[in-house]
């Protein structure tokens, strides 16, 4: 059964603080990974990795995907309040028969305290 | 580009009632997904369109859930009747067919049910 784990399923961390975000997965047909925000409504597009060891940077924001271990992490540097957020990671399989599905993780809810 | 739109933001409605979602994906994309997002967890998938064929609809309860994009644009997905376990956010995304497209999330629709 395909799926997606992510931790830590919470954390509460003072801003300024380095964070890191975990997702594992076991998919068939591995195309993609990727990260999404969401805060209090539509979850929003970070990145997307498809190859390993190649770092993925939007300012205070990285991720790495490691296709042989199955997992890609997320880190945030310098922590701000407006980086509390939940932090949702998919993995897409792409398939002949049945094209692209997305598989997400159950998310890590990030607190940033001032 | 706008972003995919969906209507209405919050519903509540009496259980045994029916109820309709409505959402339209960014021009260009022909791939529409509906998601189910219960708190704490991550979306899943619902049904699945490329253009107007439904490809993937085996997670869509079909004795109360129904769905539709006639035109392989908007789509509208109906509950009839509610029930209280479907309290939940219902999300809209779009991507484009093929790869290297990630989905493009709706605000979502939250559905309460009393």
């Amino acid at each position: 059964e395909d799926k997606v784990v992510q931790s830590p399923l919470s954390l509460v961390v003072h801003e300024g603080d380095t964070v890191t975000l975990n997702c594992s997965y076991e998919v068939t047909n591995f195309r993609s990974l990727l990260w999404y925000k969401q805060e209090k409504k539509a979850p929003t597009f970070l990145f997307m990795l498809t190859s390993s060891g190649i770092e993925k940077k939007s300012g205070r924001l990285s991720s790495i995907l490691d296709k042989k271990e199955l997992f890609s992490i997320l880190n945030i540097t310098a922590t701000q309040t407006g980086d509390s957020a939940v932090y949702l990671c998919a993995v897409e399989s792409l398939t002949r028969d049945t094209g692209n599905q997305f598989y997400f993780g159950t998310g890590t809810s990030l607190t940033v305290i001032p | 580009e706008a972003g995919v739109v969906q209507s209405p933001r919050y519903k509540i409605i009496e259980k045994k009632q029916p109820v309709a979602f409505w959402c339209n994906p960014i021009s260009g994309h022909n791939t529409l997904y509906w998601y189910l997002q219960n708190l704490g967890q991550g979306p899943e998938l619902l049904i699945r369109y490329e253009n107007e064929e439904a490809v993937d609809d085996s997670q869509l309860p079909k004795d109360r859930f129904s769905a539709e994009r006639l035109k392989g644009v908007d789509s509208t997905l109906k509950i009839q009747p509610a029930e209280l376990g479907d309290s939940a956010v219902y999300l809209c995304a779009s991507s484009r067919t093929g790869r290297g497209s990630p989905l493009h999330f709706g605000n979502g629709t939250r559905l309460t049910v009393t």
